[in-house]
């Protein structure tokens, strides 16, 4: 199976500040890569996929990109509503496998 | 809007079962192909199974195969998931997740979640 390697597992920034979140794949999933924010309490939320092609209604201060088998999640200024975990999830075959996560929080 | 309420989790002894069901609305739910995904207390996200949108294929976790079995109906739009011989690592948040499309293997939409706990 694929793996996805995600990190951070946790981050730290100030509102306004750049964030990003990387996933390595252990094989090429071409651009099958997606990313969702979990908030406790709430449905989780599908913010990007194909990459980065961005889900109608997220802000574009989201962003997605890949180089080769790494595939990055960027918040180009943090805000504090974007209190939560993010994961990456890799869909081109089954089994369908996410990464372990990243929190991030305001400092 | 898109609504997913998932129903049918609760305590239960190892080597019981549950059934599980998922309530759509907001969509042609015979269009979509729908998932369930479930997140282990602590634990990171993990896929469970998944149902095309005709029910004509169907896909499993290695950690659920043989044991969980997905369902639909799609005159009454709901999805299952019945749940056999569960263990001890079976308790989770169980997540009822619409399809982006009728097979892309992207979740557009997730409920809420009901809470199995799987404990003597």
């Amino acid at each position: 199976d694929i793996q996805m390697t995600q990190s951070p597992s946790s981050l730290s920034a100030s509102v306004g500040n750049r964030v990003t979140i990387t996933c390595r794949a252990s094989q090429d999933i071409s651009n099958s890569l997606a990313w969702y924010q979990l908030k406790p309490g709430k449905a989780p939320k599908l913010l990007i996929y194909a990459t980065s092609t961005l889900q109608s209604g997220v802000p574009s201060r989201f962003s997605g990109s890949r180089s080769g088998t790494d595939f990055t999640l960027t918040i180009s200024s943090l805000q504090p509503e974007d209190v939560a975990t993010y994961y990456c999830h890799k869909y081109n075959v089954v089994p369908l496998t996410f990464g372990g996560g990243t929190k991030v929080e305001i400092k | 809007q898109v609504q997913l309420v998932e129903s049918g989790g609760g305590v239960v002894q190892p080597g019981g079962s549950l059934r599980l069901s998922c309530a759509a609305s907001g969509f042609t739910f015979s269009s979509y192909g729908m998932h369930w995904v479930r997140q282990a207390p602590g634990k990171e996200l993990e896929w469970v199974s998944f149902l095309r949108f005709d029910g004509s294929n169907k896909n499993y976790a290695d950690s659920v195969k043989g044991r969980f079995t997905i369902s639909r109906d799609n005159s009454k739009n709901t999805l299952f998931l019945q749940m056999n011989s569960l263990r001890v690592e079976d308790t989770a948040v169980y997540y009822c997740a619409k399809d982006l499309d009728w097979q892309l293997l992207v979740f557009d939409y997730w409920g809420q979640g009901t809470l199995v706990t799987v404990s003597s």
